[in-house]
């Protein structure tokens, strides 16, 4: 049983068009976030819900939206995409918002833009 | 602010060698850390964490680290290192109880093991 799935794996698209990532957990957490990992393997933080609740906004641009329907599932939504959004977005979860509660990280959906 | 040091970016160990990664961690008070593998094409992992009390953690794979205040270290070792070892890892400090929420990841060491 997949902890933290992401959809789609892989994603090639062209500048300008509009995509989606979707993450689901099925884990019972409280907890999401969605980041973005660079060619150099830097991890940054982008949003985090709890509850469906947006607790993390990082200095993303405004043309990435989370989406929290339940506290299961959180997608990400970019509009506009550019070359510089190429990436490995990761979802991950965690039974918390704070403390010594580890993060589930799913598998990753590699973003590339043309 | 919280921040996460590992200096090393490369090493290389030959399998059955011992392996130390470092870790060096910036907080007011005793962190939460974490540390986590990510095989190629795959997501993270996490190999241990420690909030309190006894400061050498026994992870999976064989994996340990060893928390030091006085240093701000968290360093990751191995006594004999496996071919299937060779991954990113990444050392991370957890979110405060009354803080951002955020966990504060470093910059990753890739560590590629010899046969």
């Amino acid at each position: 049983d997949t902890a933290v799935s992401q959809t789609p794996k892989y994603l090639v698209t062209q500048m300008g068009n509009d995509k989606s990532i979707k993450c689901e957990q099925n884990l019972g957490h409280d907890t999401m976030y969605w980041y973005k990992q660079d060619s150099k393997k830097f991890l940054k933080i982008m949003f985090s819900y709890n509850n469906k609740e947006l607790i993390i906004n990082e200095t993303v641009p405004n043309r990435f939206s989370p989406k929290s329907p339940d506290k299961a599932h959180l997608n990400l939504h970019i509009n506009s995409l550019e070359l510089g959004d190429s990436a490995v977005y990761f979802c991950a979860s965690s039974l918390l918002r704070g403390g010594a509660d580890e993060q589930y990280f799913g598998p990753g959906t590699r973003l590339t833009v043309t | 602010a919280q921040s996460v040091t590992q200096p090393d970016i490369h090493i290389t160990v030959s399998e059955g060698a011992s392996l130390e990664l470092r870790c060096n961690y910036s907080y007011g008070a005793t962190p939460y850390l974490f540390w986590y593998v990510q095989s190629p094409g795959q997501g993270l992992q996490l190999l241990l964490k420690y909030f309190s009390g006894d400061t050498l953690v026994q992870g999976i794979k064989g994996f340990e680290a060893e928390f030091k205040r006085s240093q701000s270290s968290f360093n990751l070792r191995k006594p004999s290192v496996h071919w299937s070892d060779a991954a990113e890892y990444f050392c991370a400090v957890g979110p405060t109880t009354s803080g951002t929420y955020k966990y504060i990841f470093g910059t990753g060491t890739r560590l590629k093991v010899l046969a």
